[in-house]
């Protein structure tokens, strides 16, 4: 994936629900996939991750969906919280890369009150 | 597990001077470690593969003499960005995961600002 430049694309959803945040990924060799959080000012913190073998994997809050027929991947969080708020971006590996990744552009969530 | 820390986490130098940032694999042993550049609003960018015990790969476009990367031992990298000019001002982050696993962790970064 490739940096949007300068606007990251933004999401805004109300304390409680649930948010959805998209991501397509570049290469059909890609194998692994990570999503990560990234609150202003810190690294990006690994949320979940999942194989190209599987198009669904859930851990606490989060979901992580995959459909590899047109190369999306989104990430689902459960009653989202004021701690949510944060940059969010999907990572693609590329079996045989030396784990180097491929970061998408981002999404920036924000939970109103 | 699988604590990555850097350091210093910010600096502030003159332009022309040499800037060292560590990258330390706390709980494991990394042979490979990553460096990233991020620019304000952008996502991460990879700059080059550190490899323990001999040279880096450098991704299309990076300097290799302008950021040199030492990976001495399997808890630590090292980024030395040289002669450094303003439009080196970013954020520099690394990443490693422990063996046999895919998983990449990240560092807490360094804010590098060049006056």
């Amino acid at each position: 994936g490739e940096s949007v430049g300068l606007h990251l694309p933004t999401l805004s959803v109300q304390e409680g629900d649930n948010s959805i945040i998209n991501c397509a990924y570049s290469n059909s060799a890609s194998d692994y996939f990570i999503w990560y959080k990234q609150e202003s000012g810190k690294g990006p913190q690994f949320i979940i991750d999942i194989r190209s073998n599987m198009d669904k994997r859930q851990g606490q809050r989060v979901t992580v969906l995959l459909n590899k027929t047109v190369k999306h991947l989104s990430l689902q969080i459960a009653a989202t919280q004021p701690g949510d708020s944060a940059v969010y971006f999907c990572a693609e590996n590329i079996a045989g890369s030396a784990r180097q990744l491929t970061f998408g552009s981002g999404t920036q969530l924000t939970v109103l009150p | 597990g699988a604590v990555v820390s850097q350091h210093p986490s910010w600096v502030i130098c003159k332009s022309g001077t040499s800037v060292k940032i560590e990258c330390r694999s706390l709980d494991f042993q990394a042979t490979t470690m990553f460096w990233y550049r991020q620019f304000p609003k952008q996502s991460l960018m990879l700059m080059a593969t550190s490899n323990e015990g001999s040279k880096a790969t450098y991704e299309q476009g990076v300097e290799k003499d302008k950021f040199l990367i030492n990976h001495a031992s399997l808890t630590l990298s090292t980024l030395t960005v040289t002669s450094a000019h303003p439009e080196d001002s970013s954020f520099y982050i690394c990443s490693a995961g422990p063996g046999g696993t895919d998983t990449q962790y990240f560092g807490p970064g360094t804010r590098l600002t060049v006056l």
